[in-house]
């Protein structure tokens, strides 16, 4: 079946720096990629929708100058967490849309000290 | 709007007893999916199942079965005879057409612990 290959799984990065987080499409193509942010014994929360070569739609609340997606091929999204903070301390997941389903990543749990 | 509504935030129950997880969502499409995702300690989402407005026909998939109620907007799950397996925080989603894009909408999640 199809599968979203997310790296890294856990990163801890100090505050003032960047992240990127990339999630690769491995069997399909992902023409459309979702990316969430998931707190702790909450749900996941759209942050931004991304199309290949166009840009990403960002969900209302979102810093788009914070979370930089780049979605330049079929099989590869990124998500740049740039000048981190503690509060950015979350789990992220993408998904692939693929037909009518959407195949997770294996998140990332981020962490800023 | 549109809103995927799990009202059981936590659930315990003992091994071997039959579950039912709820989920009420509303939509103004008259085409939708539903889902259901399982996302154990380790994090990743496990997909269960997916269904759309048209099909009402109930599921079942050992020991996982889906109840699907239009006239009700409902899309329970319910596991029978539950394994300690089974602990995990289950989610049910709504895809619909939001402002041109279709996007999936999860509701808040039910915790799940089966004990032993």
């Amino acid at each position: 079946g199809a599968v979203v290959s997310q790296h890294p799984s856990r990163v801890i990065c100090k505050s003032g720096t960047s992240v990127k987080i990339e999630c690769r499409s491995l069997d399909f193509q992902a023409t459309t990629m979702f990316w969430y942010r998931q707190f702790p014994k909450q749900s996941l929360m759209l942050m931004a929708t991304s199309n290949e070569g166009s840009k990403a739609t960002y969900e209302q609340g979102v810093e788009k100058d914070k979370f930089l997606i780049n979605h330049a091929s079929l099989t590869l999204s990124t998500l740049t967490v740039t000048s981190a903070h503690p509060e950015d301390s979350s789990f992220y997941i993408c998904s692939g849309s693929e037909n009518y389903g959407y195949t997770f990543g294996s998140g990332t749990r981020l962490t800023v000290v | 709007a549109q809103k995927v509504t799990q009202a059981q935030t936590e659930i315990s129950v003992v091994e071997k007893e039959d579950v039912t997880l709820d989920c009420v969502y509303e939509t103004r499409d008259t085409t939708y999916y539903l889902f259901w995702y399982k996302q154990p300690p380790s994090g990743e989402l496990v997909f269960l199942i997916r269904r759309n407005s048209f099909d009402e026909q109930n599921e079942i998939s050992g020991r996982y079965s889906w109840n699907f109620q239009k006239s009700t907007s409902s899309f329970n799950f319910t596991i029978t005879a539950s394994q300690v397996v089974d602990s995990a925080v289950y989610f049910c989603a709504l895809r619909e057409r939001i402002q041109g894009a279709q996007k999936l909408v999860f509701g808040q999640g039910t915790r799940l612990t089966i004990n032993p």
